[in-house]
């Protein structure tokens, strides 16, 4: 069935280094892929997003790139900050039937100034 | 506040008891999908309504589960006979189905205690 794994489910920088967080996906179909940022009893926030014609997107200090061909998208935030801790959640979608998201299980990022 | 909204935000409620969560949408939005979340995990698919009609349901959906959005616009989860399993928040998210978008918006859930 559809299936994302995320990697790794923590990770903690010291402020102003790079965060790399890493999923792969099952379902060759997936067309869609966002990324949302979680605080704690909050929603979901959409940060950045990517679809299966561009191979990377930048906004600011995040990126996201995608290797369709081997089934996997990286989240990279440089230049991190306290206020970047959060749970991070990738997901994948077939954009176009439907667009349920099937989301990893979550990075918990935490940041030391 | 033109996102999604849920409600009630938190319910607590005896074993065996029902309820029901709302849910509406940004205006626009004629899709609207419902999420589960326990501590610690990602979003869980539930449910997903294209207008009034239920396009979609998970198979973790229990017979307990029902959703309805009987005029397209708003939604409702219904969870009968509640178990301490269902101890979750229940999210509510939206999107439109036309354009080049699809972008999907989450409500800020509805947090289920089951005592």
């Amino acid at each position: 069935g559809e299936n994302v794994e995320q990697h790794p489910s923590t990770l903690s920088v010291q402020e102003g280094d790079s965060a790399v967080i890493k999923c792969t996906y099952s379902d060759s179909a997936s067309n869609y892929f966002p990324w949302y940022k979680q605080e704690l009893g909050k929603r979901p926030q959409l940060i950045i997003d990517i679809r299966s014609n561009v191979g990377e997107k930048k906004d600011q200090r995040i990126a996201v790139t995608l290797n369709k061909t081997a089934k996997h998208f990286s989240l990279h935030i440089t230049e991190t900050q306290p206020e970047d801790s959060a749970v991070y959640f990738c997901a994948a979608s077939r954009g176009n039937q439907g667009g349920k998201l099937i989301f990893g299980q979550g990075t918990e990022l935490s940041v030391k100034p | 506040d033109t996102g999604v909204s849920q409600d009630p935000r938190h319910k607590i409620t005896k074993r065996g008891q029902n309820v029901t969560f709302r849910c509406d949408p940004i205006s626009e939005h004629n899709r609207l999908y419902w999420y589960r979340q326990t501590l610690g995990q990602g979003p869980e698919f539930l449910t997903y309504f294209q207008n009034e009609a239920q396009l979609e349901k998970s198979r973790l959906l229990s017979d307990r589960f029902s959703a309805e959005r009987p005029k397209g616009s708003f939604s409702t989860l219904e969870i009968q006979r509640t178990e301490q399993g269902d101890s979750a928040m229940y999210l509510c998210a939206s999107t439109s189905s036309r354009g080049a978008g699809n972008t999907i918006y989450f409500g800020e859930g509805s947090w289920l205690t089951v005592v």
